[in-house]
């Protein structure tokens, strides 16, 4: 069974600070998406990344997918209270038909000003 | 335009009714979905149809049936509800033929069953 793990778990920063969250897992994904959800609001997609080792940088989050495809991580410089949220990472794979997208449990962010 | 909608927004209802939520997607995608998000944020799929093929069918009561009328439209009856069913339920769609399997969500529906 395929399973993604995120930390931390909840995160609470003064504006300005800069975060990493993570995301980790023991299965070799085809692609990695990062999702961000606000309150009473559907999950939105920020990001995904397919090659190992691949860095993509969204004005202040960037993105990183690991060599091996397990893992991944979200910086996030001077962080803004817009940015708080809960952040999901999601991972894909192509082996059949039926493969299904798998999310993470989520880093609630609160950014205070 | 709303790419992804489904009513009603918010649903309270009592324990044992039947209910339904709708979900529609202009966005031109093969294959919808339903998830269920508990209170903990845990956002698990329950179905998904790929040009009105169901191919995902998760461990879900069979109390659940998801209906898609066409490739735009996936809707979820539930019946005989219970108090553990209550829940924010998302509808979303992909392309799979993209090969990145990209979610796009609806705003949810937040089901409170008393």
């Amino acid at each position: 069974t395929q399973l993604l793990e995120q930390s931390p778990q909840f995160l609470s920063i003064q504006e300005g600070e800069n975060l990493t969250v993570y995301c980790n897992s023991s299965s070799v994904f085809s692609s990695l998406q990062w999702y961000r959800q606000e309150p009473g609001e559907g999950p939105v997609l920020l990001v995904t990344v397919v090659t190992g080792g691949e860095v993509k940088k969204l004005k202040r989050l960037t993105f990183q997918f690991g060599d091996a495809r397990k893992d991944s991580s979200l910086h996030i410089t001077a962080a803004q209270p817009g940015d708080t949220g809960l952040y999901l990472c999601a991972g894909a794979s192509w082996k059949t038909s039926y493969d299904k997208v798998i999310f993470g449990p989520g880093t609630s962010l609160s950014v205070i000003p | 335009d709303t790419a992804v909608s489904q009513t009603p927004k918010y649903l309270v209802t009592q324990m044992g009714n039947d209910k339904s939520i709708k979900c529609e997607q202009n966005l031109g995608h093969d294959t919808m979905y339903w998830y269920k998000q508990d209170s903990k944020k845990f956002l698990k799929i329950m179905f998904s149809y790929n040009n009105k093929e169901l191919i995902i069918n998760e461990t879900v009561p069979n109390r659940f049936s998801p209906k898609s009328p066409d490739k735009a439209h996936l809707n979820l009856h539930i019946n005989s509800l219970e108090l553990g069913d209550s829940a924010v339920y998302f509808c979303a769609s992909s392309s799979r033929t993209s090969g990145m399997d990209e979610q796009f969500f609806g705003p949810g529906t937040r089901l409170t069953v008393l």
